[in-house]
């Protein structure tokens, strides 16, 4: 009941298309729901983040779609470019308690120029 | 405002022996979280240090063991290495848990 799963697991975009990632909990009891970046040898970097009582937020190109009813999430890159080639881990935590992250098993992100 | 530092980048070690990786959290977080990354996996949360108590662990071993100082600064050893325990080591801090602050890692070879 804790798992997150995630998918694809490695995605191919050419330049200026749209990157989409998937990921479903399976704990109701989630509340929090970020996204992290991740660049080969560099420590996870939060993109962006939702908590359920949304169905989408948008930053810039990066926007998060949430179905509670479903417990699926997803992140939607829009214009993807090179720069964003690196490796995506959705996450879910409950914001009280003790906070763990549960993350995904990755989704490897490659834009092609 | 300094982010989240992590010492030593790169570590090998012998199975059997102890080693100790050290964290500077980011200025004026209180809370520090350790996670294990084996390669091409996603972060498994270790455990969780508040205000120097633990506040939550995760599936792993009393080897694992850790410390968090006053002034916000954390430690993680494990003792009696294995050749699982291979893997990235991240230290994340934070205030609350709208977004944690990673560090770039530690990266342990046990051999």
């Amino acid at each position: 009941q804790q798992q997150v799963k995630q998918s694809p697991q490695s995605l191919i975009v050419q330049k200026g298309g749209i990157s989409i990632i998937n990921c479903a909990y399976e704990n109701t009891a989630f509340d929090y729901f970020p996204w992290y970046q991740q660049f080969p040898g560099k420590g996870p970097a939060l993109l962006i983040a939702i908590r359920p009582d949304v169905s989408e937020k948008k930053e810039g190109r990066f926007t998060i779609s949430f179905n509670k009813s479903a417990k699926q999430f997803s992140l939607h890159i829009m214009d993807s470019q090179p720069g964003d080639s690196a490796t995506y881990f959705c996450a879910a935590s409950r914001v009280s308690g003790t906070y763990k992250y549960i993350f995904g098993t990755g989704t490897r992100l490659k834009v092609l120029a | 405002e300094t982010g989240v530092t992590q010492s030593p980048t790169h570590l090998i070690k012998t199975r059997g022996q102890q080693v100790t990786l050290r964290c500077s959290s980011q200025s004026g977080h209180n809370t520090v979280s350790w996670y294990q990354q084996a390669l091409g996996q996603g972060p498994q949360f270790i455990f969780q240090y508040y205000r120097e108590e633990e506040n939550g662990r995760g599936n792993f071993p009393p080897r694992f063991s850790g410390l968090q100082f006053p002034n916000y600064s954390s430690e993680l050893n494990v003792n009696a290495l294995e050749l699982d325990d291979s893997a990235l080591y991240l230290c994340a801090s934070s205030l609350d848990a709208y977004g944690y602050t990673f560090g770039s890692g530690t990266r342990l070879t046990v051999v």
